[in-house]
């Protein structure tokens, strides 16, 4: 069974500079994560998806992050203007149905974002 | 204070040494606990899964939860270098209340 997969690995760009992040989850997952790890903390959700539909955005910081997943299979991330601290690895998980008690999260290898 | 803290480390011992791995939390609503292993470059994958209080054990993996304490802890027997790793703990009040994550401990197993 294929992993999560995620693109690029790597990306370093300039402040106020626009970037994307490319998530492609486990085959029959419904439900997609963006997770932000800042180097030395634990994972921090961004948004939820189940199928195509938001459900949980509330620590997406709307004014430069965005995300969608089309047609309920892949997903996109954005940053436009990325800070300096925007600057962490931005991780991708998928699980079979969202239920944050039972369902295990898949996570892919991350795209680690330096901001200079 | 953090709903879940956890000692980052790093925590350094020898091949065959047992291992002790330990968070403790605020918010008594917590039901589900989980450990995940991430090794460097690398997503984080679930290691053992708990819910409510009591041991559960894998191969040579124990994970125990103590609510009245609000602790758990993850042991880990004949480490091996292998083992060396982020161990992150995770927690849940329930099916619609996402993970909240420790910052995760650092371990070195030294051959």
């Amino acid at each position: 069974e294929a992993g999560v997969a995620q693109s690029p690995r790597y990306k370093i760009i300039e402040k106020r500079q626009s970037v994307a992040f490319w998530c492609n989850p486990i085959s029959g997952h419904a439900t997609l994560y963006w997770y932000q790890q800042i180097l030395g903390q634990g994972p921090k959700l961004l948004i939820q998806f189940q199928n195509n539909g938001v459900v949980d955005d509330s620590q997406l910081p709307k004014d430069r992050f965005s995300a969608e997943r089309l047609k309920g299979v892949d997903s996109t991330l954005k940053i436009q203007p990325a800070k300096l601290e925007d600057s962490a690895v931005y991780l991708c998980a998928s699980s079979l149905v969202g239920d944050y008690g039972t369902d295990t999260q898949y996570f892919g290898p991350g795209t680690r974002l330096t901001v200079l | 204070q953090k709903e879940v803290e956890q000692d980052p480390g790093p925590l350094s011992v020898p091949e065959g040494a047992i291992v002790s791995l330990n968070c403790t939390y605020s918010n008594s609503a917590f039901q589900y606990f989980m450990w995940y292993r991430q090794y460097s470059r690398k997503g984080p994958e679930l290691l053992m899964y708990t819910y409510s209080s009591g041991n559960k054990e894998d191969g040579r993996f124990t994970a125990q939860v103590d609510k009245s304490s609000k602790y758990i802890s993850l042991f880990i027997r004949d480490s091996q270098p292998s083992d060396s790793a982020t161990y992150l703990c995770a927690m849940s009040a329930g099916s619609n209340y996402q993970l909240i994550w420790g910052a995760g401990t650092k371990l070195i197993i030294k051959p």
